[in-house]
């Protein structure tokens, strides 16, 4: 029973354009959710992270928004940039410390 | 940085054999996870421990043990590794809300 979905598998977008991930939970009791990026062959790696009490969380280029309401979270990439392009998983959990539900991932492209 | 190892970058067993997965972390952390990650299925979560000795089912125990006997090590086992077992296997360490992961193990079952 997934309860972090990804329900888009791939997205192409531009260099220099936005990049919108989004991603979708039923846990009413998740209250931490993270994003990770993949390259082939490689283990994840942490891109940025929001907790229940914000709505959004800035780092760079990259911006995550949580709507706590629709249980619906994204992940905006501005301006995107070729070596962006990896899967993004989007992952959540109730409190800290605790096991982290994945989603299945999105495989961007960022195209020159 | 906290550093997460595993020990193989890519296995190739044979159907039957017994495989070991190692992990280690060097940063005392409690909590330590593996998953398998197989396209259109995302990260799976197998076994996990908060401590030594402790361990947890995941989503996807079957086929499948663990052992934790030093906090630093955590260990995946295939009992009896079948070539549905053919994945990436990823290990991840957690001080507390994110994880660090491996690079990971690609483990081909033959």
């Amino acid at each position: 029973d997934q309860q972090v979905k990804q329900n888009s598998p791939s997205l192409s977008v531009q260099e220099g354009r936005i990049s919108i991930l989004n991603c979708d939970y039923t846990n009413s009791m998740f209250d931490y959710f993270l994003w990770y990026k993949k390259y082939p062959a490689e283990g994840p790696t942490f891109l940025i992270s929001i907790s229940s009490i914000k709505d959004k969380n800035e780092d760079g280029r990259f911006t995550v928004f949580l709507n706590k309401s629709a249980k619906h979270l994204s992940l905006h990439i501005v301006p995107s940039q070729p070596g962006d392009s990896a899967v993004y998983f989007c992952a959540a959990s109730a409190r800290a410390g605790y096991a982290l539900n994945f989603g299945k991932g999105t495989s961007l492209l960022v195209t020159p | 940085d906290v550093k997460v190892t595993q020990s193989s970058r890519y296995l190739v067993k044979r159907t039957g054999e017994k495989v070991f997965l190692e992990c280690v972390q060097d940063m005392d952390h409690e909590n330590m996870f593996w998953y398998r990650q197989d396209p259109g299925l995302g990260l799976r979560l197998i076994y996990f421990s908060y401590d030594v000795k402790m361990k947890e089912k995941g989503d996807i125990p079957e086929g499948y043990s663990v052992s934790r006997e030093k906090k630093e090590r955590f260990s995946l086992i295939l009992e009896s590794a079948s070539t549905n077992q053919t994945s990436m296997y990823l290990c991840a360490s957690r001080p507390g809300a994110g994880y660090t992961f491996g690079s990971g193990t690609r483990l081909t079952v033959v």
